[in-house]
Parts: structure tokens; C-alpha cells; sequence
């Protein structure tokens, strides 16, 4: 069965440095989505991603984090000068569309510490 | 807007027993509602779901959930708890548009006492 894919795993990185974490969608999949998890917390929307462009992204998405779809098959999330508070579990999450487009596909996680 | 609560935030209970995890949201619109599971240090795995159609949905390792619109509860019951069900479980909502996000609700811990 086709799955979202996430990597890496865990990633550790200093404070102040920019960092990329990389998903790769279900393949005919065509809208892309990143959640984060902070530690003992909700699940919380970031951003969504459709046609190539950011179709909405929550407050927590400010001007630190960017999201791109390099090619045809990989989407990332940029976050370009980390803070301690960017630690937590990103998912990376994707859905078709027509037949089956309410169901979003979450992939594994990418667990981020920021030192 | 659409926002989802989960009442208590750990639920215990013994093998065996009937598990219930208590789901209310809130939408303006008709709803699609899901359970997620995540369990220790993995990722979220979508139990359920409903959409349109019957209310009653099964789900993966005998879960089942009841869409009630008139109560908006999407509450969550397995007949008999067993060691794996002991996780983190997520009750969420989502509205169907072109560029729609789902709202994930804070969150139950099921523990299963042997």
C-alpha cells in the first residue's frame, strides 16, 4: 500500500540554523500539507500546499518557514533560522483528489530538537 | 471554523474491558470526522473515519465510531480493551474544500491495565 514518507527521522541542529525536512507524497496525490506535534501537545496545522503554491498556512507559519515541491515527487519545509520553540514532531501529509480526497495520508514524522 | 474537544485527557482502563473515548466537535458545515492512533514515537495512523452514509463506521482493530449530529459526538468504543490498544488517540475533523486542513483535537492517552 502506497505511504507518505518522511525523511529524516530525528534531526538535531543548533539554534540559528536552517534545517529542511523532506516528505514524499503518495504519488497521485495532489495537495500536500505540513502539521507539527509539539511535545505532549496537539497535532496543529501548518501549512497547505496545491498547484504549486501555498494554499493557506496557519499564524504558526511565519517568515522563518517556507515549503516547496522541487520535482515531482518530493515536498519540503524549510525553516531558515530555528528557534528552541521549533522543536517538535513535523508530519508531513498528502490527499487526492476526487474519490477518497477527505482522507489526508500522514507519513511517519520528522522528529526536530533544537539545541 | 471547525474545532474539535476530547473529554479526558488519559483514559485507564482494564483488559477486557469496553473502551470509550469521548469526541465532541463543532462545524459549521457537515463534517468529516476521523480517529487517528498514534502510538509511542510513530506516526498517525487513521483508524476511521466518516463521511456521508451510515453512522455507525467500523474501523482497523475493532474500533467503531457513531457520527450523532444531533449530540455533534463522534465518540470512540472498542467491546474488549487489549495491551496493544495503549496509545495516544486523536479525534479530528475536516470540511471538504479545495484546500482544506483537518483540526485534530488535543488527545486522549488510553492505558490498558492488565
Amino acid at each position: 500500500e502506497p505511504e507518505v514518507t518522511q525523511t529524516p527521522s530525528h534531526q538535531v541542529t543548533q539554534m540559528g540554523q536552517e534545517v529542511i525536512l523532506r516528505c514524499v507524497p503518495i504519488s497521485n496525490h495532489l495537495y500536500f500539507y505540513w502539521y507539527r506535534q509539539i511535545l505532549g501537545q496537539k497535532v496543529e496545522f501548518l501549512v497547505s500546499f496545491y498547484n504549486n503554491e501555498i494554499s493557506e498556512k496557519s499564524e504558526i507559519f511565519d517568515d522563518q518557514f517556507s515549503v516547496e515541491r522541487p520535482d515531482g515527487s518530493n515536498f519540503t519545509l524549510k525553516i531558515r533560522s530555528t528557534k528552541l520553540e521549533d522543536s517538535a514532531m513535523y508530519f508531513c501529509a498528502s490527499r487526492p483528489r476526487g474519490v477518497g480526497g477527505e482522507t489526508q495520508y500522514f507519513g511517519p514524522g520528522t522528529r526536530l530538537l533544537v539545541l | 471554523a471547525q474545532s474539535v474537544t476530547q473529554l479526558g485527557s488519559h483514559v485507564s482502563v482494564s483488559e477486557g474491558a469496553l473502551v470509550l473515548l469521548r469526541c465532541n466537535y463543532s462545524s459549521s458545515v457537515p463534517p468529516y470526522l476521523f480517529w487517528y492512533v498514534q502510538y509511542p514515537n510513530q506516526g498517525l495512523q487513521l483508524l476511521l473515519k466518516y463521511t456521508t452514509g451510515a453512522t455507525l463506521v467500523k474501523g482497523i482493530n475493532g474500533f467503531e465510531a457513531e457520527f450523532k449530529k444531533s449530540e455533534t459526538s463522534f465518540h470512540l468504543t472498542k467491546p474488549s480493551a487489549h495491551m496493544s490498544d495503549a496509545a495516544e488517540y486523536f479525534c479530528a475533523v475536516s470540511v471538504l474544500a479545495s484546500y482544506d486542513k483537518v483540526i485534530f483535537g488535543p488527545g486522549t492517552s488510553l492505558s490498558v491495565i492488565p
